[in-house]
């Protein structure tokens, strides 16, 4: 059973757009929820990642919303840049056990 | 990835041979861990090790043993590898648990055939 569910599995966004994924998580127990870029070849890499007594996180074009009551979270990138493109996973832990979602792969057309 | 080495990048191997793969580390991490990562499952993990000789299992542990007799290095081996093995494989490493993210390898693509 998958602790952490992501949608949409793909996604494809115009360039200056916005890009919005969402995951939802099922223990309430998870403290901390990060979110991985990953490009084709390359391991996962720390993109934003915020705990569950905040409900907003901002860095750069990159947003995490987190709502802790309907257990769930999302990223947004705005202004979307092909460069974006990549693969996005959502995750959530608690201790060593982190859990990721399916990812999402992002395309951004020029 | 800078700080972490994992090895060999690319394996072919026939069903019920036994295989390691390598995971090396230069940043002094406490944590260690290894993920499989197959399409619509995300990243799994396998192992994970919090000092040397300390080890435990994740979430996907059967079928894999590992050892970690140095900080900077941890081995995942797959006693006698299956086609359901075919993955691709990450190893992570942290230093304060999963607080302030992993830093990921590159990965191993292994094909059992």
């Amino acid at each position: 059973q998958q602790q952490v569910k992501q949608s949409p599995q793909s996604l494809i966004v115009q360039k200056g757009g916005i890009s919005i994924i969402n995951c939802a998580y099922e223990n309430t127990a998870f403290d901390y929820f990060p979110w991985y870029q990953q490009f084709p070849g390359k391991g996962p890499a720390l993109l934003i990642a915020i705990r569950p007594d905040v409900s907003e996180k901002k860095e750069g074009r990159f947003t995490i919303s987190f709502n802790k009551s309907a257990k769930q979270f999302s990223l947004h990138i705005m202004d979307s840049q092909p460069g974006d493109s990549a693969t996005y996973f959502c995750a959530a832990s608690i201790n060593n056990d982190m859990r990721f979602g399916a990812g999402t792969r992002l395309t951004v057309k020029p | 990835d800078a700080g972490i080495t994992q090895s060999p990048r690319h394996k072919v191997t026939e069903t019920g041979t036994p295989v390691t793969l390598r995971c090396h580390q230069t940043e002094n991490h406490r944590y260690m861990y290894w993920y499989r990562q197959d399409p619509g499952h995300g990243l799994r993990l396998i192992h994970y090790s919090y000092g040397v000789k300390d080890t435990d299992k994740g979430e996907v542990s059967d079928g894999y043993s590992v050892s970690r007799s140095k900080t900077e290095d941890f081995l995942l081996t797959l006693e006698s590898a299956t086609s359901s093995q075919t993955s691709v494989y990450f190893c992570a490493i942290s230093e304060v648990r999963a607080e302030y993210g992993y830093t990921f390898g590159s990965g191993t693509r292994l094909t059992v055939v």
